[in-house]
């Protein structure tokens, strides 16, 4: 069965480093997302992508956070100078969306971020 | 306003017994869907069942089945048969709207740890 995969699982970095986040999401899906959750707190969205362009974001996705999709398979994300709050569990997900059908997004094993 | 709302943080059930977990929504869009998905200790998050705004029954996935109640605005999760397995974080979620070119964001509850006892 098609999954979602994250690398890496887990990324420890300096306060104010940049890091960027992996994703490849299911083949054929057509619509990208980013997930964080602050831990032991509620999944909260950042990002959706769709057609090459953001589609949604949260006020938490701000000017340091960038998306792209690079080529037909990779999906990242990056934290341009990262401070002590961005530490998180963030998940990528990935949908196929159709009008009249279930619309699930498939979520991926997450990257465990730290920021020392 | 919470737009979803899980009131058990925690909760117990004997292996093989069946067990509902409550999920109340907020939305003025009368186009939505409704999803629960599970967590277990690992992290990861897994897609368990979804229910339509506009869908006429219930959904049901194996042992999971949604007690959707459209009137009241609540979708819970009920899981029949227990399994140790099944130990876990669940969660809610919603998607409003019906944007054509949209992604649609999940709206997530708080969560809540199902604990089954042997």
């Amino acid at each position: 069965e098609p999954e979602v995969t994250q690398t890496p699982s887990h990324q420890v970095t300096q306060m104010g480093q940049e890091v960027i986040l992996r994703c490849v999401p299911i083949s054929n899906h057509l619509y990208f997302y980013w997930y964080r959750q602050i831990l032991g707190q509620k999944v909260e969205f950042l990002v959706s992508f769709y057609n090459n362009e953001i589609s949604e974001k949260s006020e938490i996705f701000d000017d340091q956070f960038s998306v792209e999709r690079p080529d037909g398979s990779n999906f990242t994300l990056k934290i341009r100078s990262t401070k002590l709050e961005d530490s998180a569990m963030y998940f990528c997900a990935s949908s196929l969306y159709r009008t009249s059908q279930r619309r699930a997004q498939y979520f991926g094993p997450g990257t465990r971020l730290t920021v020392l | 306003a919470q737009k979803i709302t899980q009131t058990q943080p925690g909760m117990f059930v004997q292996e093989k017994e069946a067990v509902t977990l409550d999920c109340t929504y907020d939305t003025s869009d009368p186009s939505y869907g409704l999803f629960w998905y599970k967590q277990p200790s690992s992290g990861e998050m897994i897609f368990l069942i979804y229910q339509g705004s506009y869908d006429q029954q219930n959904a049901t996935e194996g042992r999971y089945s949604l007690n959707f109640q459209k009137a009241r605005k609540s979708a819970n999760l009920v899981i029949s048969a227990s399994q140790l397995g099944d130990s876990a974080m669940y969660f809610c979620a919603m998607r409003e709207g019906r944007r054509s070119n949209a992604g649609n964001m999940l709206t997530f509850g708080g969560g809540t740890r199902l604990m089954v006892k042997p």
